[in-house]
């Protein structure tokens, strides 16, 4: 099972900042990883498949990187919607497939 | 717009079943892959498993033993079987449709429904 970690465990910026979460594999997984957003009681969006590809609708202040075992989600300017938990997800070969324990963007 | 709403008891007791269903709307049931998700503070998100439209499962080895998923294609419906089910199995299970090459991200989400195992 492959393990996703996520850091910083929180992150504290103010809105107009860009806002950098990283995420680390415990193995090469190719570019296989997507990022979610998830706020308080609703389930988590899709925002990126691929590594980069932004899903459909996702504003262009989203951006993906990386490749094989580290990967960073960036967002430009952050929004008020954008204050959420975020997190990425493996999906490698084989399952089971794996969430890293998420990133907090709070509001500095 | 695809839609998708989990459905079944807030409240299980300890030894029992889990019985969720998740109703597909808005959209095919086909060439996807539907997928039961769980959520808990303590372990995060954990991928329980997937069925097919054809009826092709798989299962995290965590939970393979307890779990059982089925596909009504009629009724547009996937479902979750979980027994025995413990307090470590209160949760908010999520209904996701996965897709990929031939491995999954999950791009719709129903809203989720919290399970509490508890007598």
């Amino acid at each position: 099972e492959i393990v996703l970690t996520q850091s910083p465990a929180t992150l504290s910026v103010s809105p107009g900042k860009g806002a950098t979460l990283s995420c680390r594999a415990s193995q090469n997984i190719g570019s296989n990883l997507a990022w979610y957003q998830q706020k308080p009681g609703q389930a988590p969006r899709l925002l990126i498949h691929g590594a980069s590809t932004r899903a459909t609708g996702i504003p262009a202040r989203f951006s993906g990187s990386g490749s094989e075992t580290e990967f960073t989600l960036t967002i430009s300017s952050l929004q008020s919607e954008d204050f959420a938990v975020y997190y990425c997800q493996e999906y490698s070969k084989w399952p089971p497939w794996t969430f890293g324990q998420g990133t907090k963007v709070e509001v500095e | 717009q695809l839609q998708l709403q989990e459905s079944g008891p807030g409240l299980v007791k300890p030894s029992e079943t889990l019985s969720l269903t998740c109703t597909v709307s808005g959209g095919s049931i086909s060439s996807y892959y539907w997928t039961w998700i769980r959520q808990t503070p303590g372990t995060g998100l954990e991928w329980i498993g997937y069925i097919t439209y054809s009826g092709s499962t798989s299962y995290n080895p965590s939970l393979e033993s307890r779990v059982t998923l089925f596909v009504d294609m009629s009724r547009r419906q996937v479902s979750l079987k979980m027994r025995p089910v413990a307090a470590a199995d209160t949760a908010v299970y999520y209904c996701a449709r996965g897709r990929g090459a031939s491995a999954y991200y999950f791009d719709y989400w129903g809203q989720g429904i919290l399970v509490t195992v508890s007598s």
